[in-house]
């Protein structure tokens, strides 16, 4: 099992370009997250999914949109990059259940820039 | 509201013992979760604990008390991988999502 995967790892772009991260996951997890990760700061939630075909935002939804329309897949899309979003993102999931098997899974993260 | 604290930034010396703290605020509890993040890498989990007092797993053990809203993690035997930084994290109400700390980094001296 590949657990969860993130592409692209690194990725640098000029503002006002449009990208898409996509997270993969082969554990048949019901829960998807999209977080950020700034220097100083905890991990932000961007937007997460309770399960295919549904959204919802988190903490630092603004300039992000998001599509879970596969189970195992988890699109983060950027439509017009600006600098503050400059960040590692990290995708994780996680299974149904009670609590104590919420454990949440990481991806490898995806180095953003934005120039 | 709902809040957590970490010390930003700790330093030990390899074979000793460290103890991270986290206190945290919520509305209510479902447990309480510790993470290890080495740099550059993803977070990976450590511990949960739900309920009041120790748990210990090898060089590594996770204390409880609800009603003080306190956790720490205790670090033994030291080694230099164990470089990194500890993030702490407790389920919001909805237990769909986490509130996470800003972490604390673990700095370990020969």
């Amino acid at each position: 099992n590949a657990g969860v995967t993130q592409t692209p790892k690194f990725r640098v772009l000029k503002t006002g370009q449009s990208m898409t991260l996509l997270c993969a996951q082969d554990m048949n997890h019901e829960y998807m997250y999209w977080y950020r990760q700034d220097p100083g700061m905890g991990l932000r939630l961007i937007h997460y999914s309770v399960g295919e075909g549904t959204t919802a935002k988190g903490e630092v939804p603004d300039g992000y949109n998001v599509s879970r329309l596969k189970k195992q897949n988890f699109l983060l899309g950027l439509e017009s990059a600006a600098p503050s979003q400059t960040s590692v993102y990290f995708c994780a999931s996680r299974g149904l259940g009670t609590i104590d098997n919420g454990e949440q899974f990481f991806g490898p993260g995806t180095r953003l820039t934005v120039l | 509201g709902q809040n957590i604290d970490q010390p930003t930034e700790m330093t030990a010396t390899e074979g000793a013992i460290v103890q991270i703290n986290c206190t945290y605020q919520t509305s209510g509890f479902n447990g309480l979760f510790w993470y290890q993040q080495h740099a550059g890498e993803a977070p990976t989990f450590l511990s949960y604990n739900v309920l009041d007092g120790l748990e210990e797993k090898g060089r590594f053990s996770s204390f409880l008390s609800r009603s003080k809203g306190y956790s720490y993690l205790l670090l033994k035997e030291l080694q230099m991988k164990d470089s990194a930084s500890y993030l702490c994290a407790v389920p919001m109400d909805s237990n769909y999502q986490l509130i996470w700390g800003a972490g604390t980094k673990l700095i370990i001296k020969p």
